[in-house]
């Protein structure tokens, strides 16, 4: 069935050096990849996304890449800081009228001093 | 803060009994999206409501149930609770006609089964 996995469960980095969070993906036929960030006791807080039919996408410290070939989607933040420790979900929508979210289980980030 | 708010905050009920959770939408927001998420698990889709109707729904059974009020505020029902139904259960509101990605969460309700 349709799924969205993650590489790693744990990630540690130190403060300023860049994260790379990596996710596969099964479904071919989503329409957009989605990135959200979630802290202890929050909900999920939308980063960054990428419509199927680009590679690469930037934002403000982060930037997503997908590769379709080998559907994998990564989310790179530059000079990782404290504030960015949490758990890190790729998500994909759905194809139905709901456009639901489909998650993957997720990494938590650690960013050392 | 997203704007989306969601009742009670924890809750904790016995095998059994039944369950309602609350969830008031971002303003101007009609489309109410609700998921589970277990302990160290992603989300899980279980239905959206838009204009008050059911519009899709996940891989769970009838006994999760919701509906949608005029003000687009939503309920979430289980009844019958599990042990498994313990989770933090999300909702989240967004505009149709925009992509997913506009989704915003709320902070979700802690559900302990017992």
């Amino acid at each position: 069935g349709e799924s969205v996995g993650l590489h790693l469960p744990t990630l540690s980095v130190q403060e300023g050096d860049n994260s790379i969070i990596n996710c596969a993906y099964s479904n071919s036929a989503s329409d957009y990849f989605i990135w959200y960030k979630q802290e202890s006791g929050k909900g999920p807080q939308f980063i960054i996304d990428i419509r199927s039919n680009m590679d690469k996408r930037q934002g403000q410290r982060v930037t997503v890449l997908l590769n379709k070939t080998v559907k994998h989607l990564s989310l790179q933040i530059a000079a990782t800081q404290p504030g960015d420790s949490a758990v890190y979900f790729c998500a994909e929508t759905g194809s139905g009228s709901a456009r639901q979210l489909t998650f993957g289980s997720g990494t938590q980030l650690t960013v050392l001093p | 803060e997203t704007g989306v708010t969601q009742s009670p905050t924890h809750l904790i009920k016995t095998r059994g009994q039944q369950v309602t959770l609350r969830c008031s939408s971002q303003s101007g927001h009609n489309t109410v999206s609700w998921y589970q998420q277990a302990l160290g698990q992603g989300p899980q889709f279980i239905f959206q409501y838009y204009r008050e109707e059911e519009n899709g729904r996940g891989n769970f059974p009838p006994r999760f149930s919701g509906l949608q009020f005029p003000n687009y505020s939503s309920e979430l029902n289980v009844n019958a609770l599990e042990l498994d139904d313990s989770a933090l259960y999300l909702c989240a509101s967004s505009v149709p006609g925009q992509k997913s990605t506009e989704a915003f969460f709320g902070q979700g309700t802690r559900l302990t089964v017992v």
